[in-house]
This record gives structure tokens, sequence and C-alpha cells, in this order.
């Protein structure tokens, strides 16, 4: 059972390039989320989907996009990378968000923008 | 609005030393309450919860409880191993909602 595969690992981007950081899920679960990770500042959440088809805006969502059109797939689209997008990127899942649920988290997706 | 402020770091133990990492939340409701770790070079992963007021939370020998007069989900372990050594995010999920909050984590080494 693979749970939450994030795909790269590492890149390295020039500024202005775009990519898309992949995210999948095999548990079936309907609540998605991607984080950033800062040193010092704990987890940002940039975008979050609640099921195929809907999307959302977390706290941090400028220079970021992203689609949800399958349960499994969340990716996350970076448009005219900048320096300050260097960070370490998270995908997570959650069966039952709310109350009681639980994030499952990627391995993370380390880029940095030069 | 919702948000998590727990203990900064770093903070440097020897083995066997009692642990407490503070950890205090700002929410409107019940929200339920997390401790996640993360070991060097992977992601998060759950150590402990509790979903209501004076539930504690328990796992390798980690606790916390849901302290709702203080706002307060301290974590606690009273003996830490070098294999404790981490980085421990405090969290919360907002009820009836769809997100959950972070505290900016705090890094724990454990010297032998």
């Amino acid at each position: 059972n693979a749970g939450v595969t994030q795909t790269p690992k590492f890149r390295i981007l020039k500024i202005g390039q775009s990519m898309t950081l992949q995210c999948a899920q095999d548990m079936n679960h309907n609540y998605m989320y991607w984080y950033r990770q800062d040193p010092g500042m704990g987890l940002k959440l940039i975008y979050y989907s609640v099921g195929a088809g809907i999307t959302d805006k977390g706290e941090v969502p400028n220079g970021y996009n992203v689609s949800r059109s399958t349960t499994e797939d969340f990716p996350l689209r970076l448009e005219l990378a900048a320096p300050s997008q260097t960070s370490v990127y998270f995908c997570a899942t959650s069966g039952l968000a709310g109350l009681t649920g639980e994030l499952f988290f990627g391995e993370g997706s380390r880029l940095t923008v030069l | 609005g919702n948000s998590v402020t727990q203990m900064e770091g770093p903070v440097t133990l020897s083995e066997e030393a009692f642990l407490t990492i503070n950890c205090t939340y700002t929410a409107t409701g019940y929200p339920s309450l997390f401790w996640y770790v993360q070991y060097p070079g992977e992601g998060l992963q759950l150590l402990l919860k509790a979903t209501k007021a004076d539930d504690k939370g328990s796992n390798k020998g980690f606790e916390a409880t849901y302290r709702k007069e203080t706002t307060s989900f301290h974590l606690e372990k009273g003996s830490v191993q070098v294999s404790d050594s981490a980085v421990y995010f405090c969290a919360l999920s907002d009820v009836g909602g769809n997100q959950f909050y972070f505290g900016t984590g705090t890094s724990l080494t454990v010297i032998p």
C-alpha cells in the first residue's frame, strides 16, 4: 500500500520556469492538501480539495494552481517560479477532515528556485 | 480565527530526561488536537490525537491531554531516547471544517 506518493522528490528551477508537483493517493480519501514548509515557519496551507472537481485556496495560494479531476490525483502547478517559492512541499490526505480527521503525508518535494 | 502556538526550540535533552513541549491553541468551538512528528528527511506522521476535552492521547510513551479550560495540549514523555530526536508539530482541525492548522514546530535533539 503506497499511501501518498509525491514526485519529484527534488527539483531545481530557474526563475520564470513552470512545473507541476504530482501527488497521488491510493487510500480513496476525499480530502487532499498541499502545504509548504519553510524553516522555522511550520506548515502553510496552499490549496486543498474536498473531492474531485472541488478545490479551494488556503493561506498562501499566490503563484500556485491546482486541479482535482480524480479522487487519486491532486497536482500542484507553479507558474513563473520565483525564489520565494523555494521550499519543501508536502501533499497530505484525510479520509475525514474536521472533527477527528488524521492527515497522511507524502515524503515531500524539495524545490529550489535559482 | 484558528491558530496554534507552540514552544520555541530547539530543545536539547540528555537520554532519559523528562520532556515537555508546550502547545496552546485558539479555536472556535471544539477542535480536534494532534501531535505530529517529523523525522529527518521524511514527511509528518501522526503521533497522537485527542478529539474532546479531557481526552488523553498517548503513543510510544508520549502523552498529551486536551485541556479546554487552558486551551492547551502539551506533549510529555517521561524518559526520552536518542531515537525521539525529531521535529514535533502541534495541530488542530476546525470543527466541521476542512482545514488543519499547525504550529511552527519544535526541534528536539536527544544526546546519549
